[in-house]
């Protein structure tokens, strides 16, 4: 099955600097690659993802970066913000809806103002 | 966007009894539901993919018999967890998937945390 690894497990910045999360996967079928954010206690949001055709993509000040030949995609924040402190969790599926999507162990991000 | 809703969103039970949880997508038809475990500071466990219409597949090392899943409808799958015990509280997290929208992915329900006594 699909193995995802994440790191690092734990992230500070200091409030304006960029954070930048990495994560592997092993499953060469994989093709959606979805990132989430998780709030204490809250059920974990979709803020960005990739398909396996596309190599980068932005949404002003996040950015998702996909190298599917080594197999790994890295998830870019800048200007960072006291409120994007959160876990991150990136994830790995063969398929957006329908397919079981594998989860890394999560980053946890602080922003220090 | 898709919407998923949990209930409860919290419960508190006794050992040995069991606890039944619901999750609904509102304003879509969801095929294919997902159910994961969530302890804390830890990354999401699937447990099961529940198809409207069939059996559960779960996977490895979660006992079918203790984590019943219902998929009755296109909106609503039931994971009841069975003779509850304290190292069965967790936070459940159901998800659903979508399909044939600009955004082909899952979206995740509020959660449920349960604490055995």
């Amino acid at each position: 099955g699909e193995n995802v690894e994440q790191h690092p497990s734990t992230l500070s910045v200091q409030e304006g600097d960029s954070a930048v999360i990495k994560c592997t996967y092993s499953d060469s079928a994989s093709n959606y690659f979805p990132w989430y954010k998780q709030e204490l206690g809250k059920r974990p949001q979709l803020i960005i993802d990739i398909r396996s055709n596309v190599g980068e993509k932005k949404d002003q000040r996040i950015a998702v970066t996909l190298n599917k030949t080594a197999k790994h995609f890295s998830l870019h924040i800048t200007e960072t913000q006291p409120e994007d402190s959160a876990v991150y969790f990136c994830a790995a599926s063969r398929s957006g809806g329908y397919q079981k999507v594998t989860f890394g162990i999560g980053t946890k991000l602080q922003v220090i103002p | 966007g898709a919407v998923v809703s949990q209930h409860p969103s919290r419960v508190i039970c006794k050992s040995g009894t069991s606890v039944k949880i619901e999750c609904r997508s509102l304003d879509f038809q969801a095929t294919t539901m997902f159910w994961y475990r969530q302890f804390p500071k830890k990354s999401l466990m699937l447990m099961a993919t529940s198809n409207e219409g069939s059996k559960a597949t779960y996977e490895q090392g979660v006992e079918k018999d203790k984590f019943l899943i219902n998929h009755a409808s296109l909106t609503l799958s039931t994971l009841t967890v069975t003779s509850a015990h304290p190292e069965d509280s967790s936070f459940y997290i159901c998800s659903a998937g979508t399909s044939g929208r600009v955004t082909d992915t899952q979206y995740f329900g509020p959660g449920t945390r349960l604490t055995v006594l």
